[in-house]
């Protein structure tokens, strides 16, 4: 079984303060996702990264994805409340050649993110 | 675009009562999943769909069923209902697994008692 280690599970900072979700794997992964989670609603893709020591900017949210495709951050600068939610990320399996599996996504048990004003 | 739709929002079942919680897309998307969501435990996988007709086990699909008769629904049932399936669970969609963003339903709400 594949496993995501999403951390830390929780994270509460005031506003204007720095941070970094890590999400660590021994597997390998085609790519990543971030997704961002509110209460009472389906996540949202943030990102997708595909190539290993890739880094995309969204405002002030940083993503890496690592040189091995094993491992991924995010870093948001300059929080604010408005970043409050669930942060989760997810790794890509692609269909494997022999047939025997449609390929899947794999979830980290998410990051609670509170930005205190 | 109505996106992902499920149905209901909330539930409350009591134990060994079946129900099945209903999933439908509108964008023509092959790869629809559910999942379930435990505090702590982030998404996890219960079955999925490549196609109409075609679904396989994810990572817990012990407890329910599904099947893909058309493109659009997604239905998940529950069999016999235990207290473990008290959860929230999403459907997804996405066009191609590993293409482009997994587009989520806003969730049902199931308590059993």
């Amino acid at each position: 079984t594949q496993l995501l280690e999403q951390s830390p599970q929780f994270l509460s900072i005031q506003e204007g303060e720095n941070l970094t979700v890590y999400c660590n794997s021994s597997s390998v992964f085609s790519s990543l996702q971030w997704y961002r989670q509110e209460p009472g609603e389906g996540p949202v893709l943030l990102v997708t990264v595909v190539t290993g020591g890739e880094v995309k900017k969204l405002k002030r949210l940083t993503f890496q994805f690592g040189d091995a495709r094993k491992d991924s951050s995010l870093h948001i600068t300059a929080a604010q409340p408005g970043d409050t939610g669930l942060y989760l990320c997810a790794g890509i399996t692609p269909p494997n050649a022999g047939g025997t599996s449609y390929g899947k996504l794999t979830f980290g048990q998410g990051t609670i993110l509170t930005v205190h004003p | 675009n109505a996106g992902v739709t499920q149905t209901p929002k909330f539930q409350v079942l009591k134990t060994g009562q079946s129900m099945t919680l209903q999933c439908a897309q509108d964008m023509n998307h092959e790869y629809m999943s559910w999942y379930r969501q435990d505090p702590g435990m982030g998404l996890r996988l219960i079955h999925y769909s490549v196609g109409a007709g075609i679904t396989d086990q994810g990572e817990v699909p012990n407890g329910y069923n599904v099947s893909r008769s058309t493109t659009e629904d997604f239905p998940l049932r529950l069999l016999s209902a235990a207290p473990s399936q008290t959860s929230v669970y999403f459907c997804a969609s996405s066009f191609r697994m590993g293409w482009g963003p997994q587009h989520f339903g806003d969730g049902t709400r199931l308590s059993i008692l």
